[in-house]
């Protein structure tokens, strides 16, 4: 069976400054892996997948994740925080039917 | 604009009463599915549908129903026998002929607070 942990459920960076969100993952199939975004009292937003293609995702808004299988680990990026990045997270995994979500990070950007 | 509408953005209901939320999408997806959001506690799957009269209980699909008469729509029901009803809830689809494309798309969500 797939699952998804997310380290940390809260996160602040300076802005300006690098953005780095934890996600490890167990399947026992070579898995997708999706990084998804949520703003307060809004949906789900893609923000990049995994699909096997290449392990280094370039994602929107200069996000970016790179699947490492020997540490079964999909952690988000991005170079340089922006105010506008203060959102909630989250990282999944597709199973055979349904899709398993992590518990997300909340992402604060400190002026 | 293809895409996916929940109605309303915020529901109110006192407690005992059944509730519909709506969920349509213009996007010709087969799948969709309903999570209930708390928080800290991630999206929990209450149903799915691969196909049009067709569907699935998730991971907490109790105190819930739903149909699947159209492909466009998918509503979901709580009932008085879910106990905790009040959360954020979010309906999403994906087109799972495609392999490339399995991303799910997800809709505004509802907000139901019951008092």
């Amino acid at each position: 069976a797939q699952s998804v942990t997310q380290l940390g459920s809260h996160v602040s960076v300076s802005e300006g400054a690098l953005v780095l969100l934890r996600c490890n993952y167990s399947s026992s199939v070579p898995p997708y892996l999706f990084w998804y975004v949520q703003y307060p009292n809004q949906g789900l937003q893609l923000l990049l997948k995994y699909t096997s293609a290449a392990t280094l995702v370039k994602g929107i808004n200069g996000f970016e994740a790179e699947f490492k299988k020997s540490e079964t680990s999909f952690h988000l990026t991005k170079p340089s925080a922006h105010m506008s990045d203060a959102a909630e997270y989250f990282c999944a995994v597709k199973g055979t039917y349904k899709y398993i979500f992590g518990t997300g990070t909340r992402l604060k950007v400190l002026a | 604009d293809g895409g996916i509408t929940q109605s309303p953005k915020y529901l109110f209901r006192k407690e005992g009463q059944n509730v519909t939320l709506s969920c349509e999408q213009n996007l010709n997806h087969d799948a969709m599915y309903w999570y209930r959001q708390d928080p800290g506690q991630g999206l929990r799957l209450i149903y799915y549908s691969q196909i049009v009269n067709d569907f699935q209980k998730g991971d907490i699909a109790e105190g819930y129903s739903v149909s699947r008469e159209k492909k466009e729509s998918f509503p979901l029901t709580v009932t008085s026998a879910q106990k905790n009803p009040t959360a954020f809830y979010l309906c999403a689809s994906r087109d799972p002929g495609t392999v490339k494309n399995n991303e799910q798309f997800f809709g505004p969500g509802t907000r139901l607070t019951v008092l």
